[in-house]
């Protein structure tokens, strides 16, 4: 079946640091997806790519359709306490399910 | 607007029982998903609909059956639960086609002793 490597798994960061993960597939996508879970709650979604070399923001995140159809990356800018959380990546292929990353678990220090 | 509903929210199960996850969404929409979230394993899909009165198996469907009587519900069944099925289960839905995204409910955790 279709793998997706997430990495890093976690991260430590300043309050007002950039921050980026990535995504990577053994099989072409035609949908990125990007997703944060909060403590306790259903993910959440961030942002949908659709287009190979798609480049989307929302807020302080952008996040992008690699042009392999491949891999995706999601940055943070300036990040803030509320950030915290585990940031999911999911691809949709030819098999139309959704496949998720393992998660980016993501602390914020002050 | 209520989106993707779950319940029950918790729940522990001995050995042996059986238990139905019921999720519910008013959106609407044509496909419904049950995941399965473990440490360090993000969601893994068990089993999921792509209509009314239709199932098909995901990435981890064993010891589970589901059921979509009704386009709005979707219904996860345990029969015989076991420890290996202490998890948080999520329900998730989406438009029909390939260019959409899935909405999620809160979860249900569950813990088989």
């Amino acid at each position: 079946g279709q793998q997706l490597n997430q990495s890093p798994q976690s991260m430590f960061i300043q309050e007002g640091e950039d921050v980026s993960m990535n995504c990577t597939s053994s099989s072409i996508f035609n949908t990125w997806l990007w997703y944060k879970q909060d403590p306790g709650e259903g993910p959440v979604l961030l942002i949908a790519l659709y287009k190979a070399g798609e480049l989307t923001s929302n807020g302080r995140l952008t996040a992008q359709f690699g042009i392999t159809r491949k891999d995706s990356f999601l940055n943070i800018s300036a990040s803030i306490p509320s950030d915290v959380g585990i940031y999911f990546c999911a691809g949709r292929g030819s098999a139309r399910q959704l496949t998720f990353g393992s998660g980016t678990q993501l602390t914020v220090l002050p | 607007n209520a989106g993707v509903t779950q319940t029950p929210k918790f729940r522990v199960l001995k050995t042996g029982q059986s238990m139905t996850l019921l999720c519910a969404q008013d959106m609407n929409h044509e496909y419904m998903y049950w995941y399965r979230q473990d440490p360090g394993m993000g969601l893994r899909l068990i089993h999921y609909s792509v209509g009314e009165g239709t199932t098909a198996k995901g990435e981890v469907p064993d010891g589970y059956n589901v059921s979509r009587l009704k386009k709005q519900n979707f219904l996860l069944g345990l029969e015989s639960a076991a420890p290996s099925q202490t998890s948080v289960y999520f329900c998730a839905s989406s438009y029909l086609g390939d260019y959409t995204e899935a909405f999620f409910g809160q979860g249900t955790r569950l813990t088989v002793v």
